[in-house]
């Protein structure tokens, strides 16, 4: 069975600064998809960036990037130049391909940003 | 694009009455929506999916019967918490994309019963 693994379940970075935030899954599928959602405490899930595992480039979104290490099975997130809205909770999410669209998420990492 | 709304946002009943949620797709036809549950400070957990003209598929340990999920239309799929119960009590979230991905959440639901 799938499992995702967030190991920090709060995590603190100065705004302006640089934040990492972990994520493990386990899987014995090839095909397959990453996300990192962002929940703020109007709890309204939004995708912040997705990585498909096919793709050996690293997914970026503005001040978003990840660092998808396969063999690894691991997925972090780097948040640059950290802003106060960047406060949330942060989810890892593992989504298996070929026409499967279940979800499954980590319990989440809580971010504060200090001003 | 892609807008996943959800209503209502908060709703409180008491125990033994029924409570209907709404997840509508605005702007794309959803042939698949996904209920999840969350409680607090936990993560999401897949209830069910929804598939447009059929039977709705429930993840292991969810009551069929307890929550009934209809998907009337492209647009439209509902979620009945029946005979619910303080236990019941719970922040419910859909989701839906075009393609099905469902990748895209509604805004949630806060359901309090008393």
């Amino acid at each position: 069975a799938q499992t995702v693994t967030q190991s920090q379940p709060e995590m603190s970075v100065q705004e302006a600064e640089t934040v990492t935030l972990s994520c493990t899954y386990d899987t014995s599928e090839s095909d397959y998809y990453l996300f990192w959602y962002k929940q703020p405490p109007s709890r309204q899930m939004i995708l912040v960036i997705r990585q498909e595992a096919y793709k050996q480039q690293n997914a970026t979104e503005n001040r978003f990037s990840v660092n998808f290490q396969k063999a690894a099975k691991s997925f972090s997130l780097k948040i640059s130049d950290s802003q106060l809205g960047d406060a949330a909770m942060y989810f890892c999410a593992y989504r298996l391909g070929g026409g499967t669209y279940k979800y499954i998420f980590g319990t989440g990492t809580r971010l504060k940003v200090l001003a | 694009g892609a807008v996943v709304s959800q209503h209502p946002s908060r709703v409180i009943c008491k125990s033994g009455t029924s409570v209907k949620i709404e997840c509508r797709s605005l702007d794309f036809q959803a042939t698949t929506m996904f209920w999840y549950r969350q409680f607090p400070k936990q993560s999401l957990m897949l209830m069910a999916t929804s598939n447009e003209g059929s039977k709705a598929t429930y993840e292991q340990g969810v009551e069929k019967d307890k929550f009934l999920i209809n998907h009337a239309s492209l647009t439209l799929s509902t979620l009945t918490v029946t005979s619910a119960h303080p236990e019941d009590s719970s922040f419910y979230i859909c989701s839906a994309s075009p393609r099905g991905y469902g990748y895209t959440f509604g805004s949630g639901t806060r359901l309090t019963v008393v």
